[in-house]
């Protein structure tokens, strides 16, 4: 099994409409990301967490919220989905020394 | 400006080649520098991680960071297909936690 598992790994959702993206993670560590990667723009950090209780706003938190369930799970939401929240977005979690490791990403498409 | 700069190819090198890939970064506070590659549909993965200047090696990859240019490198010798990927330089400062920022990957073709 992946070390970052997300789910989904491609949706397709309407305008307006709520879309929750899962994170789940075995590699025991305490923090925990969630990215969007578009090209030209690379990686941009939404929302981050150190632990259950500690949730941070990134750089681009507007229009998301994140929920994180126990130390393994951090779930991303969008409550009312727009075109421009199309893009790749992916879920980390990391070791105090800064190794990252990611999933293998949700494709967003909003239409 | 950006913070980190880094060109977005393609590149496209015959197999065997030697590959230099090469980020610039505008924040002197930057002490942890680290390249990551990401092939299609799949998420970014550490492959060379330096702390302050200097060289770091492992078996085809050798990372280097001049902090007086801020620039940082990354060689490939004896470049493979499968290499072929797009690589994302990351950095950030020390001390508790700091952000980490990401370039925006360059994309290297290999071909054989």
């Amino acid at each position: 099994d992946a070390d970052v598992t997300q789910t989904p790994r491609n949706r397709i959702t309407k305008t307006g409409k709520r879309i929750m993206l899962e994170c789940s993670q075995t590699k025991g560590h305490d923090r925990m990301y969630w990215y969007r990667q578009d090209p030209g723009l690379g990686l941009r950090l939404i929302y981050y967490s150190f632990d259950v209780k500690d949730i941070n706003k990134g750089e681009i938190s507007d229009g998301y919220s994140v929920s994180r369930q126990a130390q393994a799970k951090f779930s991303l939401s969008l409550e009312s989905a727009i075109p421009n929240q199309t893009a790749l977005y992916f879920c980390a979690t990391s070791d105090p020394n800064r190794d990252y490791t990611f999933g293998s990403g949700t494709r967003l498409t909003v239409v | 400006q950006k913070e980190v700069e880094q060109d977005p190819g393609p590149l496209s090198v015959p197999e065997g080649a030697i590959v230099s890939l090469n980020c610039t970064y505008s924040n002197s506070a930057f002490q942890y520098f680290m390249w990551y590659r990401q092939y299609s549909r799949k998420g970014p993965e550490l492959l060379m991680y330096t702390y302050s200047s200097g060289n770091k090696e492992d078996g085809r990859f050798t990372a280097q960071v001049d902090k007086s240019s801020k620039y940082i490198s990354l060689f490939i010798r004896d470049s493979q297909p499968s290499d072929s990927a797009t690589y994302l330089c990351a950095m950030s400062a020390a001390g508790g936690y700091q952000k980490v920022t990401f370039g925006t990957g360059t994309k290297l073709q290999v071909i054989p």
